[in-house]
């Protein structure tokens, strides 16, 4: 059974922090993905990679850098947190036919006091 | 304008009730469509594929109009487990993987 898991569900951390949210797939997907997604603005793409060391700058990259040293492993870090990165926070990887289908990780509730 | 826009609802509707959402996308080179579900406070899961030709899963029905760029689908004989936000997405080009997510429409099964 396909499996996306990332390590918190649920983060609480203070502004200027470092936050480390790491996201880990078994299915040996090429493509991998972060998301947050908060209401009213749906899943918005902020990074994502498509090999090993490999990665490009989604829809909102700012304030956020990721890592990808290995290929079942794909890191959000958020470098200085802020009160505005309160979100939820979703990782995928791409199987299926044409890599077109995305299974998603439980994701992790990011709340920055 | 956003690529993908849904209306985000809710829609309330009672057991057995037909329901239908539409889509629209902007990008007219999108290849492949889908519509995926999402439960309350869980992560987002693939319903199904949308097909030019139209294609029915049990008691869903997804369709794709090309010319119009909009995509459907329809939910007949609505039971109280349906209830969820059902996303629009679209895949481009690319061989990335990278989809393009709607907002989401929001359905409420009421007995």
């Amino acid at each position: 059974d396909v499996k996306v898991t990332q390590s918190s569900r649920y983060l609480v951390k203070r502004t200027g922090e470092k936050v480390f949210l790491e996201c880990v797939q078994d299915m040996d997907h090429e493509n991998m993905f972060w998301y947050r997604q908060d209401p009213g603005l749906g899943l918005r793409l902020i990074y994502f990679s498509y090999d090993v060391k490999m990665k490009e700058k989604g829809d909102i990259p700012e304030g956020y850098s990721v890592s990808r040293e290995k290929k079942e492993r794909f890191s959000l870090i958020l470098e200085s947190a802020s009160t505005n990165q309160t979100s939820m926070y979703l990782c995928a990887s791409t199987g299926g036919a044409w890599g077109s289908i995305q299974y998603f990780g439980a994701g992790t509730r990011l709340s920055v006091l | 304008r956003k690529e993908v826009e849904q209306d985000p609802g809710p829609f309330n509707v009672p057991e057995g009730a037909t329901v239908a959402f539409n889509c629209t996308y902007s990008n007219s080179a999108s290849q492949s469509f889908f519509w995926y579900r999402q439960d309350c406070r869980k992560e987002p899961k693939l319903l199904m594929s949308v097909y030019s030709s139209g294609n029915e899963d049990g008691r869903f029905t997804a369709q794709l109009n090309r010319a119009s760029q909009y995509i459907s689908l329809l939910i007949r004989d609505s039971k109280l487990s349906d209830s969820a936000t059902y996303l629009c997405v679209v895949k481009g080009s690319s061989n990335t993987g990278k989809l393009i997510f709607g907002q989401g429409t929001t359905l409420q099964v009421k007995p």
